[in-house]
């Protein structure tokens, strides 16, 4: 099993670009989640999905950032239009339970300039 | 979910055991404790989770108190490779109970 995929590794955009973020989750997991690392806040976990259908977006921060898991092999998390408090690591998480045995990707790591 | 408090830092020598402590004194009766950790530049790695019972894997040993109002993630034979953010987090194992991650406690592992 390859684990979870997130691409890019890395990303550098400027501010008010459009950003797109991948990740493939576990096959046969049914639980995915988005989560955000920085310095100041730590983990925090932005959406969580089951089945493909969106159970929890209370973390979103607001608007600019949407989600979207068409199929049980792939979401994006996108930010439109980005800005430079954005810049931080981004996790996806897949699991066949809500809260246990989570495994995580490598993360993107985002720049906004 | 009930909040953890855990020690900042702590420091351990190669081939000690490293004993990481957990304060949740409000643990309700249904929240398992889990354990994770967070290797620098890497993403969060399940480590052994339980309800009262304590709990071995390969990994690790969780011992939680009688009480459950508190525990301890024993790393056996600490090496440099353990050197990350321990972080434990109580959670119920229903519903829509997700995790949330506190702050951690930072092990450095001392050749």
């Amino acid at each position: 099993d390859a684990g979870v995929i997130q691409s890019p590794r890395h990303e550098v955009t400027e501010m008010g670009q459009e950003v797109t973020l991948r990740c493939k989750p576990i096959s046969g997991h049914d639980y995915l989640f988005w989560y955000r690392q920085t310095m100041m806040r730590g983990l925090e976990l932005l959406i969580y999905f089951n089945n493909n259908v969106p159970i929890d977006d209370s973390g979103m921060p607001e608007d600019r950032f949407s989600a979207k898991m068409p199929n049980a092999s792939f979401s994006t998390l996108k930010i439109q239009p980005s800005e430079p408090r954005d810049s931080a690591v981004y996790f996806c998480a897949s699991s066949r339970t809500v809260n246990y045995g989570y495994t995580f990707g490598s993360g993107t790591r985002l720049t906004v300039v | 979910d009930a909040k953890t408090t855990q020690p900042t830092s702590m420091d351990c020598a190669e081939g000690r055991a490293a004993n990481l402590p957990c304060n949740h004194s409000t643990i309700s009766g249904n929240e398992y404790v889990y354990w994770y950790r967070q290797i620098h530049s890497q993403g969060p790695q399940y480590i052994i989770h339980g309800l009262k019972n304590n709990e071995t894997n390969e990994m690790a040993s969780l011992i939680i108190t009688e009480d459950r109002k508190s525990s301890t993630l024993i790393l056996p034979h600490a090496t440099l490779r353990d050197t990350a953010v321990y972080y434990c987090i109580v959670s119920a194992n229903f519903g829509n109970e997700k995790l949330t991650f506190g702050t951690g406690t930072r092990l450095t592992i001392i050749p």
